[in-house]
């Protein structure tokens, strides 16, 4: 079975700073991998996604994520936080050819950015 | 783009209502989902479908059911609200395992 396990509940950061938001994945298959972003009262916005080819893979709002296969790591970087980046972040995994499509997730980050 | 609807993005109903909330997506994806979001519990899976009158059930179905009549259309029905039903309910579509697209939400607050 998979799992996702996001190793920070919360990140405060001041503005301009950079940031990283971990994640960490089980699977004994090979997997799609996935950030979304979740603004207050609002529902879940797809960040980035990484299916194949670059294990750099580039999203919205000037963020990026590396898959590491041997380290099952995909992190999230942004290396100049804003106010608005403010919300909470969820990884998540879904099965590689799966029709399905279910994602499995991660229990989230909550990024702060102070002034 | 992809574009999934909920009918409401706040309600508030009455203890033993039966209630229906409504999910539409627009890009004939065959996956749907319903999912309840509460703090410090992350998503959890309710239901799910892969095709029309097509049902699975995820990791808390009790108290819900669901309906797919249309393929653009996945309804999650509470059938007598309880107070432990008041959550974020988000509704998401996917098309094979290449990640959802989710709607607004609805926030569901039982009295």
């Amino acid at each position: 079975a998979q799992s996702v396990t996001q190793l920070d509940s919360q990140v405060p950061v001041f503005e301009e700073a950079p940031v990283e938001l971990r994640c960490n994945y089980s699977s004994s298959v090979s997997v799609y991998l996935f950030w979304y972003v979740q603004y207050p009262n609002q529902g879940l916005q797809l960040l980035l996604k990484y299916l194949s080819g670059s294990t750099l893979v580039k999203g919205i709002n000037g963020f990026e994520a590396e898959f590491n296969k041997s380290q099952t790591s995909f992190h999230l970087r942004k290396p100049s936080v804003h106010i608005s980046d403010t919300a909470e972040y969820f990884c998540a995994v879904s099965i590689y050819g799966g029709s399905q499509g279910n994602l499995i997730f991660g229990k989230g980050t909550k990024l702060s950015v102070k002034p | 783009d992809v574009k999934v609807t909920q009918s409401s993005r706040y309600l508030v109903k009455r203890t033993g209502e039966k209630v229906f909330l409504e999910c539409v997506q627009d890009m004939d994806h065959e996956n749907m989902f319903w999912y309840r979001q509460d703090p410090g519990l992350g998503l959890r899976l309710i239901y799910f479908s892969y095709d029309v009158k097509m049902k699975e059930k995820g990791d808390i179905p009790e108290g819900y059911s669901v309906s797919r009549e249309k393929k653009e259309r996945f309804s999650l029905i509470l059938e007598s609200a309880s107070t432990n039903q008041t959550s974020m309910y988000l509704c998401a579509s996917s098309f094979l395992a290449y990640g959802y697209t989710f709607g607004s939400g609805t926030r569901l607050t039982v009295v």
